[in-house]
């Protein structure tokens, strides 16, 4: 049992390259998230998926996209890099009742750099 | 939307109680969390409380909530080295599956 998996664990892209960070839980978690954490700004959400085939808005949803590729999976796309993605990002899933409706599962985050 | 306030940082002697102070401004949530980040890592959950309680206990930490003020802290006795992370609150939205995170508080250790 992997928990929430996140691949790569670092990257440095240039202005205007493309990339896919990708994300997978093994919890059968309904609801997956992408967050992107900034010093001082706390955990900003990009996208989330309350359930396999549905996507929906964060608070910083500009310059990327996402997929909910099945219920294990969810990505996310940068397609021109900017330097102000410069960030960590984390993926993170969420099970269905109780304590668990609200308790997320993180994965250990990609840290990006675009230069 | 929901604004989970923290202060950025904490320092505290080994041995010593740490408290971190948590301020909301709404919540319709059941439940409301702490989170711990170690260095290099994701979040993981480390406590919650029941929006119906005013405090709880779990070894050396103390959840206090103060529902009137919309305030929460987490009280960590007898501080050690190992507790240096930074510390989120997270508040649960009205009507979805997202939570609020705070800006995280840094709790160093000095031994």
């Amino acid at each position: 049992n992997a928990g929430v998996t996140q691949t790569p664990k670092f990257q440095v892209l240039k202005t205007g390259q493309s990339m896919t960070l990708q994300c997978a839980q093994d919890m059968n978690h309904n609801s997956m998230y992408w967050y992107r954490q900034d010093p001082g700004m706390g955990l900003r959400l990009i996208y989330y998926s309350a359930s396999e085939g549905t996507t929906d808005k964060g608070e910083v949803p500009n310059g990327y996209n996402v997929s909910r590729l099945n219920k294990r999976e969810f990505s996310l796309r940068l397609e021109s890099a900017a330097p102000s993605q410069t960030s960590v990002y984390f993926c993170a899933s969420s099970g269905l009742a109780g304590a668990a409706l609200h308790t997320q599962y993180f994965g250990p985050g990609t840290r990006l750099t675009v230069l | 939307g929901e604004d989970v306030e923290q202060s950025l940082f904490l320092s505290v002697r080994e041995g010593d109680s740490s408290v971190i102070n948590c301020t909301y401004t709404d919540s319709s949530s059941t439940y409301l969390y702490w989170y711990k980040q170690e260095p290099g890592a994701g979040l993981q959950l480390l406590t919650y409380i029941f929006s119906n309680m005013d405090m709880k206990q779990d070894q050396r930490l103390t959840v206090l909530l103060n529902k009137k003020d919309k305030h929460l802290s987490l009280r960590i006795a007898d501080t050690q080295t190992g507790d240096s992370a930074i510390y989120f609150c997270a508040v649960p939205r009205k009507g979805y599956q997202k939570v609020t995170f705070g800006t995280g508080t840094k709790l160093q250790v000095i031994p």
